[in-house]
C-alpha cells in the first residue's frame, strides 16, 4: 500500500515569505506527528495530531509555525514569514493507533526548505 | 529533557567487516528503544526495536540488546553490505514523543 508522501520534497522561499507543507498519511492512520529535522541533527518533534484533534504543539519553534489536520486525514503545516533559521527538512510521520511511543512511527520522505 | 546520545559518524568499513554503533538514552522507568534507519533519499525507517529489558531486537541481521543497567541498546551487525550505507538513528519512546538522536552515518566499501 501507499506509505506516508509530502509535497512538495524541496521548497525555496524568500525570507518574508509564507509556505504551506502538505502530508498524506497511511490511510486510516489515527496519530500523526510533523518533526523538523536540521542538517546533521536528529528530527525534533513539533506536534501531534490524533485524527483532527492538535493535542500537543509544545514543540512549534514560534507563533509563526501552525498545523492542522482539519478531517483527521492530510495535515499542513504552515509557516508565516520565513526566517533563515527555519531551512531544515520537515518530517511527516503516521501511526496507526493512538499515541504511544510504543508504536511505530511510518515517516515520510520530508519537504526540504531552504530560506533565502 | 530525555535524550538519546548516539556515536558521531561517519562510521566507515569494508563489506563483510563487523559494525557497532553505540547509543545511551537518559529516560528513567523503562522506554521503548527503536533503530531506525534512512536511506539516501527515502524517509526513516523502523529498523528494529525492543519493549522490555534483556528483549533484543532484530532485522536484516541487525540486532540491538536492550540493556537497562546501562541504559543502551547499541546496534550491531556480524557483516555489513554496500547496500546497508545510510543513516541510522536511535530513539527512545518514554511518552508519546519519540526522542531521537543525531544519526550515524555509515559508508560501507566494496
Amino acid at each position: 500500500g501507499a506509505g506516508v508522501s509530502q509535497s512538495p520534497r524541496y521548497k525555496v522561499a524568500k525570507r518574508g515569505q509564507d509556505v504551506a507543507l502538505r502530508c498524506d498519511p497511511i490511510s486510516g492512520h489515527v496519530s500523526l506527528f510533523w518533526y523538523q529535522q536540521a542538517l546533521g541533527q536528529g528530527p525534533e518533534f513539533l506536534t501531534y495530531f490524533q485524527n483532527e484533534a492538535q493535542l500537543d504543539k509544545s514543540g512549534l519553534p514560534s507563533d509563526r509555525f501552525f498545523a492542522e489536520r482539519p478531517e483527521g486525514s492530510v495535515s499542513t503545516l504552515k509557516i508565516q514569514r520565513t526566517q533563515q533559521e527555519d531551512s531544515a527538512v520537515y518530517l511527516c510521520a503516521s501511526s496507526p493507533n493512538g499515541g504511544s511511543a510504543y508504536n511505530e512511527q511510518f515517516f515520510g520522505p520530508g519537504t526540504r526548505l531552504t530560506v533565502l | 529533557g530525555d535524550s538519546v546520545t548516539q556515536m558521531e559518524g561517519p562510521v566507515t568499513l569494508s563489506e563483510e567487516a563487523f559494525l557497532t554503533i553505540n547509543c545511551t538514552y537518559t529516560a528513567t522507568g523503562y522506554p521503548s528503544l527503536f533503530w531506525y534507519v534512512q536511506y539516501p533519499g527515502e524517509g526513516l525507517q523502523l529498523l528494529l526495536k525492543a519493549t522490555k529489558a534483556d528483549d533484543k531486537g532484530s532485522n536484516k541481521g541487525f540486532e540491538a540488546t536492550y540493556r537497562k543497567e546501562t541504559t543502551s541498546f547499541h546496534l550491531e551487525k556480524g557483516s555489513v553490505q554496500v547496500s546497508d550505507s545510510a543513516v541510522y538513528f536511535c530513539a527512545e519512546g518514554g511518552s508519546y514523543i519519540p526522542t531521537f538522536g543525531r544519526g550515524t552515518s555509515l559508508i560501507v566499501h566494496p
